[in-house]
């Protein structure tokens, strides 16, 4: 069964830290992961979209890595804002299928 | 653009009646997806269209719903007869041809059934 797997489930962090996310998935054959970012009340937006060639993507201050041999992910999130609070969702995709993960959800303090 | 549209942005009903919601995608993209999202399951693609055809539609979760898109700018979600269970928040996205390209998010329907 293709699952995706988030760590940790939430987490709050102080203004201007860094965080990282995690994402393990064993959805087969793969065709490309992505990170979405959802703030409360609104669609997901995409933050990064990884194939199997690519190692890291960055969008700004957010930066995945992946590792298609262990079937990781992690979205690293430096000197963080307090509009970074949100929800992170990791899905990946096989063929036409979607599988995604639960979301981490990330409280930035000031 | 003014991206994904969905229509009405709040929905409430009494259980066993009819439930229309409405997407506008975004023009030139030619894949359009449903979503569900709930706190207890998470999101959830319900279907996904491409070139006005469904393409996946596994995650529709019984025959009460329903999905259309009978032109590349007009898609629709029904749930016929609604249930208190069907309550969640309905997401359309859009994207070019396929899942290799970025999805863009409507601002969703929040959807209660009392």
């Amino acid at each position: 069964k293709n699952q995706v797997e988030q760590s940790p489930q939430s987490l709050i962090i102080l203004e201007g830290k860094n965080c990282t996310l995690q994402c393990n998935y064993t959805v087969s054959p793969f065709s490309n992961l992505r990170w979405y970012k959802q703030d409360t009340g609104r669609g997901p937006v995409s933050l990064t979209i990884m194939t199997f060639s690519e190692n890291t993507k960055s969008n700004g201050r957010y930066t995945a890595t992946l590792d298609a041999d262990t079937k990781q992910s992690s979205l690293h999130i430096t000197a963080s804002q307090l509009s970074d609070s949100a929800s992170y969702i990791c899905v990946v995709s096989s063929d036409y299928k979607l599988s995604f993960g639960a979301g981490t959800t990330v409280t930035v303090r000031a | 653009d003014a991206g994904v549209i969905q229509s009405p942005r709040h929905e409430v009903t009494e259980m066993g009646q009819e439930v229309t919601l409405r997407c506008k995608p975004i023009s030139g993209h030619n894949s359009l997806f449903w979503y569900r999202q709930t706190m207890m399951r998470g999101l959830e693609l319900l279907i996904y269209f491409n070139n006005n055809v469904p393409i996946d539609d596994s995650g529709m979760p019984e025959d009460r719903f329903s999905a259309k898109m009978p032109n590349a700018s007009f898609s629709t979600l029904k749930i016929q007869p609604s249930e208190p269970r069907d309550s969640a928040v309905y997401f359309c996205a859009s994207s070019y041809p396929g899942l290799a390209y970025e999805q863009y998010f409507g601002p969703g329907t929040r959807l209660t059934v009392t």
